[in-house]
């Protein structure tokens, strides 16, 4: 089983259209997030939710809206896409014990390009 | 704040030479340090992580990296690369939760 799966694993779509991307994670991790990788290879945080509640948001436009309706899944929408929101979307989760030390497991990752 | 500093965006090495790749950091508290690598088109797997114990760690895949506080660098290392490490290279700091990733090193393993 695959601890944390994300779909699509590629999305193609115009530009103006209305998106999501749905991550699913089978550990019972109490946190999950959402990372932006764009052609350089940058890995960005996006959100972070703990227990369906938002504890992290970098600052992402309002465009891209994060639900939560459980905490073994975190979906990620986003309207009115734009040609910079191209770029490689994965899904996180961790355990959150408290501790610093916390090890992310991530999804494989969704490729969206907008054209 | 945290940040966190991969020295070289590309390192190029041949097979059964050894690797070194540069990670220094900058932390208010004392942190956790990561690295993960992401092979081509697949997510970030976790290789070792520094935890305020050991200050050499020793990872997967004969992965190592040294916790130099004096310096504030993490360091990873292998003895002797192989075809199967060339991937790209991140180096984390993790303090208060919040998990802070460098740019990236994209190690190329020639024949």
């Amino acid at each position: 089983d695959t601890a944390v799966s994300q779909t699509p694993k590629y999305l193609v779509t115009q530009m103006g259209n209305d998106k999501s991307i749905k991550c699913e994670q089978n550990l019972g991790h109490d946190t999950m997030y959402w990372y932006k990788q764009d052609s350089k290879k940058f890995l960005k945080i996006m959100f972070s939710y703990n227990n369906k509640e938002l504890i992290i948001n970098e600052t992402v436009p309002n465009r891209f809206s994060p639900k939560s309706p459980d905490k073994a899944h975190l979906n990620l929408h986003i309207n009115s896409l734009e040609l910079g929101d191209s770029a490689v979307y994965f899904c996180a989760s961790s355990q959150n014990t408290g501790a610093f030390d916390e090890k992310l497991f991530f999804g494989s990752g969704t490729q969206l390009s907008v054209l | 704040a945290q940040s966190v500093t991969q020295l070289d965006s590309h390192v190029s090495v041949s097979e059964g030479t050894p690797v070194l790749l540069r990670c220094n950091y900058s932390s208010s508290y004392s942190p956790s340090l990561f690295w993960y690598v992401q092979h081509p088109n697949k997510g970030l797997q976790l290789l070792l992580k520094y935890t305020s114990a050991a200050t050499l760690v020793k990872g997967i895949n004969g992965f190592e990296a040294e916790f130099k506080k004096s310096e504030t660098s993490f360091h990873l290392t292998k003895p002797s690369a192989h075809m199967s490490d060339a991937a790209e290279y991140f180096c984390v700091v993790s303090e208060a939760g919040k998990s802070t990733f460098g740019d990236g090193t994209t190690l190329t393993v020639k024949p």
